[in-house]
């Protein structure tokens, strides 16, 4: 298995331009997470979806994020209009549901600046 | 509210000394707990679990064992390697139905040769 795939790795972008970070789950996973890394704040969790329908998202910052997974295999982290807060590494991770719900895969990240 | 609170890194040690991360929490109810470890340029993975009080979780050389009288769940490894130099993360989740990982702010560990 090709694991939690996030793309792009990189991304550097002006303020006030759309930003779209794509996550591809592992085959057969059930749950979709994405979460903020920041030396201020550490992993922060933004959003779960669990079959496609997001679970809880009371831990995105604003109404300038939005996250989508149109289907079991994509899901996208949109940020519209980014600020220079936002840079951060981004990661995506998945986990089975059940008795194996406890181990989440988690992507090689995307790290986004925002100039 | 549920909680993680982990020793401040940088930890640093020499090849072969003995290694502890202390980690604390907070919940409600009887939390699984886990340790992640983050390789430089990667995401999370998954390094030991633990599900119930005094479940000892073991994986690489490294140990942890949930002690529900303390609210820890220290990391430990009797011989660190130049390999092991890396963030680690505490985790809890709730047996609430919710599959939200709660981790604390990590601590970096340095091993030199």
């Amino acid at each position: 298995d090709a694991g939690v795939i996030q793309s792009p790795r990189h991304e550097v972008t002006e303020m006030g331009q759309e930003v779209t970070l794509r996550c591809k789950p592992i085959s057969g996973h059930d749950y979709l997470f994405w979460y903020r890394q920041t030396m201020m704040r550490g992993l922060e969790l933004l959003i779960y979806f669990n079959n496609n329908v997001p679970i809880d998202d009371s831990g995105m910052p604003e109404d300038r994020f939005s996250a989508k997974m149109p289907n079991a295999s994509f899901s996208t982290l949109k940020i519209q209009p980014s600020e220079p807060r936002d840079s951060a590494v981004y990661f995506c991770a998945s986990s089975l549901g059940g008795s194996e719900a406890d181990t989440q895969y988690f992507g090689p990240g995307t790290r986004l600046t925002v100039l | 509210g549920n909680s993680v609170t982990q020793m401040e890194g940088p930890v640093t040690l020499s090849e072969e000394a003995f290694l502890t991360i202390n980690c604390t929490y907070t919940a409600t109810g009887y939390p699984s707990l886990f340790w992640y470890v983050q390789y430089p340029g990667e995401g999370l993975q998954l390094l030991l679990k633990a599900t119930k009080a005094d479940d000892k979780g073991s994986n690489k050389g490294f140990e942890a064992t949930y002690r529900k009288e303390t609210t820890s769940f220290h990391l430990e490894k009797g011989s660190v390697q130049v390999s092991d130099s890396a963030v680690y993360f505490c985790a809890l989740k709730t047996n609430t139905g919710f599959q939200k990982l709660v981790f604390g702010t990590g601590t970096r560990l340095l091993v030199s040769p």
